[in-house]
């Protein structure tokens, strides 16, 4: 059974720097794309953006060049990195592996992320 | 970026209704599209890939159809563990986007 379990800083400060992990748990980390999606609170789903198993990566143009994911194969993790955030990236973040296929999805459980200052 | 139109944004239903809800995409998607429900503090769960495969473990009251620019998710039969809030997913094209929703409330 796949598991992903992420964690992270809860409150940041507008300018500050969202730095989110998430550690899988079963199954071949390196045979999947990894993604992170986010949710403001009371509000609708954001894809932000993928990794796949070569490494390179997609992002969401809405949030141009202030995010970074990364994956640590050694550590089967990947991390999400938000830079000068402000109150709109408010959310609960969410990793994911997301398949088109008849593959099951896997989700993480979340985590809300505040900015206020 | 396509835009993914779903309808309604909410919607009152009793046990044993049937139910549909639809997405209407900005351009043709093909069938790349999955149907997502999420209750209150969790995380999505799909209930159809491909438009209108079942995923394995979902029951068959979940029926999904359509091809192009317009999709619907039926609920045959409503049961109570069934009052969540859905959403589309286009994969078609990056970036991958969600329907605003719809909230499926009991009447």
């Amino acid at each position: 059974q796949v598991q992903l379990q992420q964690w992270g800083a809860g409150l940041l400060k507008p300018s500050e720097t969202l730095s989110l992990t998430c550690a899988v748990y079963g199954g071949s980390f390196n045979s999947y794309y990894w993604t992170w999606i986010r949710q403001p609170p009371g509000k609708g789903l954001e894809w932000v953006g993928e990794i796949s198993q070569s490494g390179s990566t997609i992002y969401n143009p809405s949030l141009k060049s202030r995010v970074t994911i990364s994956v640590e194969k050694a550590k089967n993790t990947l991390s999400l990195r938000l830079t000068s955030v402000t109150a709109a990236d408010t959310a609960v973040y969410y990793c994911a592996r997301l398949v088109v296929g008849a593959t099951s999805d896997y989700w993480g459980q979340g985590t809300l992320v505040t900015v206020s200052s | 970026d396509i835009q993914m139109t779903q309808s309604p944004s909410s919607l009152s239903a009793s046990v044993g209704d049937r139910v549909s809800i639809t997405c209407r995409a900005s351009q043709g998607i093909r069938n790349d599209l999955g149907w997502y429900q999420q209750k209150p503090g969790k995380a999505p769960k799909r209930l159809i890939y491909a438009a209108s495969s079942l995923q394995s473990g979902v029951p068959s009251r979940f029926t999904g159809s359509g091809s192009g620019t317009e999709f619907t998710l039926t609920i045959s039969s409503l049961q109570p563990e069934d009052f969540a809030t859905y959403y589309c997913l286009q994969h078609n094209a990056y970036p991958w986007t969600f329907g605003q929703g719809t909230k499926v409330e009991i009447e």
